[in-house]
């Protein structure tokens, strides 16, 4: 069971969008739509931004959203603003009741 | 609104046992709505999920560390807690505990403590 691969850094300006992809396998990202999506600020938990592939918790701002195709799924934050600033990691469902982590994607707003 | 809150050593010297508690708060790990799970972050690098337990008892863990893992329930006290045996430095790590909602991939995170594999 190998992590999740996501670009180490992506980056984009205030107001505009920025995606961050979540590359797997049939094995995990896609053959389940059980995906999900944290922000990490520095020195705090990890907090869920996204999950079941396109779902938004109700606190999290609609300029997050999720999307899949194949064994990759995106991570797409729109009108960019300075808080959106931080660390994000997919994880998906790796079957037999295992989860999967990826790397993680340090997004700057410049 | 659900907390969970990790307690435990900072410390623990190579090849001996670390042990973590999670208490919940504001809900009752009894639930049959939740998996109750361990997730560790290394000194600057991703997530590795660790492992799981529903309320009955029934554990899920990482293929990479089911060898050296337990994860156990005690309902009494609506607590879940990790055993990791024979440590080294790469087990150095904040560790989180987290709730899941059964039927999604929904995470909620304790706040994290820190674990120092050292002699």
């Amino acid at each position: 069971q190998s992590a999740l691969s996501q670009p180490r850094s992506v980056s984009g300006s205030p107001g505009q969008s920025v995606t961050i992809s979540c590359t797997g396998t049939s094995s995990d990202v896609g053959g389940y739509n059980y995906v999900s999506w944290y922000q990490q600020h520095p020195g705090t938990a990890p907090k869920v931004m996204i999950y079941d592939v396109d779902k938004r918790p109700l606190e999290v701002p609609n300029r997050f959203s999720g999307s899949k195709s194949g064994n990759t799924a995106s991570l797409t934050i729109s009108k960019l603003q300075a808080e959106d600033e931080a660390d994000y990691y997919c994880c998906s469902y790796g079957g037999s009741d295992t989860w999967v982590f990826g790397g993680g994607t340090k997004l700057t707003v410049l | 609104q659900v907390q969970l809150q990790e307690s435990g050593p900072g410390l623990v010297k190579p090849s001996e046992t670390l042990s973590l508690i999670c208490t919940v708060s504001g809900g009752s790990i009894s639930s049959t709505y939740y998996y109750w799970g361990w997730i560790r972050q290394p000194p600057g690098k991703g997530l590795e999920w660790i492992g799981s337990i529903y309320y009955s008892g029934n554990t899920y863990y990482s293929p990479s560390l089911k060898s050296r893992v337990t994860i156990s329930v005690d309902t009494s006290k609506n607590q879940f807690s990790l055993k990791l045996n024979s440590v080294t430095a790469a087990d150095t790590a904040v560790y989180y505990c987290a709730r899941r909602i059964d039927g999604t991939s929904h995470y909620t995170w304790g706040q994290g403590t820190r674990v120092t594999v050292s002699s």
